[in-house]
């Protein structure tokens, strides 16, 4: 059980384009997703926080209008990077919080979708 | 603000020696404290977790123990095999998960 999907694995895309990633819940439902950025050999940089049905709250320094997050359900929230730039290149990762296991704050993790920009 | 506070690596080591990664925190709650593991290519996978002072998370051989005291949760594992050469990410949870900076293991046989 508690696993969690993220669509496309990999994708490359040409600068100026969009790119939309995917993140579900396959077996449980989620209030709370969490989306991450990962450089190589680095650790993970909490982008925003995905609330279903209400606007995610991004951490200081994450532009908005560029990481579009859309939690339409309680089991698929969406990463849009508008106008990818190269330097948008990175692995990200997101994870699901278990609604029905309130408490002990564990998250579940997507295996993560490679974005080369070009 | 939480933060953790991992082992610099990498940490080499021959297969079926004695492993610890060591990992402090500092939070203004009671977090849940977690370490994960990270195969290349890979997200990450739940190694194991502790929810409170004094829990001992276990897993696959690897263990960790919640102190509260000492604001640690070292990772221990007894003999390590080449296959846990990975990625390892000591982390705190409360309204949302703050991670160390992992710590490369590699196992050599």
């Amino acid at each position: 059980g508690a696993v969690v999907s993220q669509h496309p694995s990999w994708v490359i895309c040409k600068s100026g384009t969009s790119v939309k990633i995917e993140c579900r819940s396959l077996d449980f439902q989620a209030t709370t997703m969490f989306w991450y950025r990962q450089f190589p050999k680095q650790s993970l940089m909490l982008m925003a926080t995905s609330n279903e049905g209400s606007k995610a709250t991004y951490e200081q320094g994450v532009e908005k209008d560029k990481f579009l997050i859309n939690h339409a359900s309680l089991t698929l929230s969406t990463l849009t990077v508008t106008s990818a730039h190269p330097e948008d290149s990175s692995f990200y990762i997101c994870s699901a919080r278990d609604t029905g296991t309130s408490g002990t704050y564990e998250q579940y993790f997507g295996p993560g979708t490679r974005l080369t920009v070009t | 603000g939480d933060s953790v506070t991992q082992m610099e690596g990498p940490v080499t080591l021959s297969e079926e020696a004695f492993l610890t990664i060591n990992c402090t925190y500092t939070a203004t709650g009671y977090p849940s404290l977690f370490w994960y593991v990270q195969y290349p290519g890979e997200g990450l996978q739940l190694l194991l977790k502790a929810t409170k002072a004094d829990d001992k998370g276990s897993n696959k051989g690897f263990e960790a123990t919640y102190r509260k005291e000492t604001t640690s949760f070292h990772l221990e594992k007894g003999s390590v095999q080449v296959s846990d050469s990975a990625v390892y990410f000591c982390a705190l949870s409360d309204s949302k998960s703050t991670f160390g900076d992992g710590t490369t293991l590699t196992v050599k046989p």
